[in-house]
């Protein structure tokens, strides 16, 4: 149980498309997503909790109008690299928190490698 | 702001070693999860504890919570390539609405 689809899993794009993630929780509905980027060789870095039907929370330093983030309904969140450079080029990781009380914990999608050309 | 030390985060051993990954913070954490993670995949989790002192164990992987839920461990025994990859420790904490804080996470390579 508990399986998160992240979609594609791997894009190339010239630079200033603008290109979309999907976040899919499968068996279960997660009111919460969260949006991580990792670089090569280090641990995950937080960018944004996603909520459904209210808007995202980023954290520090990550521009909101660069990352557009939607969570439509309970089983769907994307990600939008608007106008992506290669600085932005990454490996984009998406997670889902099953339901209940408590120290539920987060379940992650396999990732999206992004390189901008 | 809440820091989770990982360390080491390298460690290049032989088949059959011993080694033990730590995680350490001055703030509680409500739980504490370990995740392994392979190159162009997502993490996986492995396990959560959650109470003070705990300890579990998954084959030949024990996990260990502090008594005070500041600090834990992951013990491999007879290590195997297999166990080959990135292992992250991530903490809840107590009054974050579900985020993690991740450590920095310990590239593990075991050489057959």
């Amino acid at each position: 149980g508990a399986v998160v689809s992240q979609h594609p899993s791997w894009v190339i794009c010239k630079s200033g498309t603008s290109v979309k993630i999907e976040c899919r929780s499968l068996d279960f509905q997660a009111t919460t997503m969260f949006w991580y980027r990792q670089f090569p060789k280090q641990s995950l870095m937080l960018m944004a909790t996603s909520n459904e039907g209210s808007k995202a929370t980023y954290e520090q330093g990550v521009e909101k109008d660069k990352f557009l983030i939607n969570h439509a309904s309970l089983t769907l969140s994307t990600l939008t690299v608007t106008s992506a450079h290669p600085e932005d080029s990454s490996f984009y990781i998406c997670s889902a928190r099953t339901p209940g009380l408590g120290n539920q914990p987060q379940h992650f999608g396999d990732g999206t490698r992004l390189s901008i050309l | 702001t809440q820091l989770l030390e990982q360390s080491p985060q390298f460690l290049s051993i032989q088949e059959g070693e011993n080694l033990t990954v730590y995680c350490n913070s001055s703030s509680v954490f409500s739980s504490l999860q370990w995740y392994r993670q392979e190159p162009g995949e997502g993490p996986v989790l492995l396990v959560t504890v959650v109470t003070g002192g705990e300890v579990k164990k998954l084959k030949r992987l024990t996990f260990q919570f502090g008594d005070a839920r500041k600090d834990s461990s992951l013990h491999i025994t007879a290590a195997q390539p297999g166990d080959t990859g990135l292992y992250l420790c991530a903490g809840a904490g107590v009054y974050q609405g579900g985020k993690l804080i991740f450590g920095q996470g310990t590239e593990l390579s075991v050489k057959p």
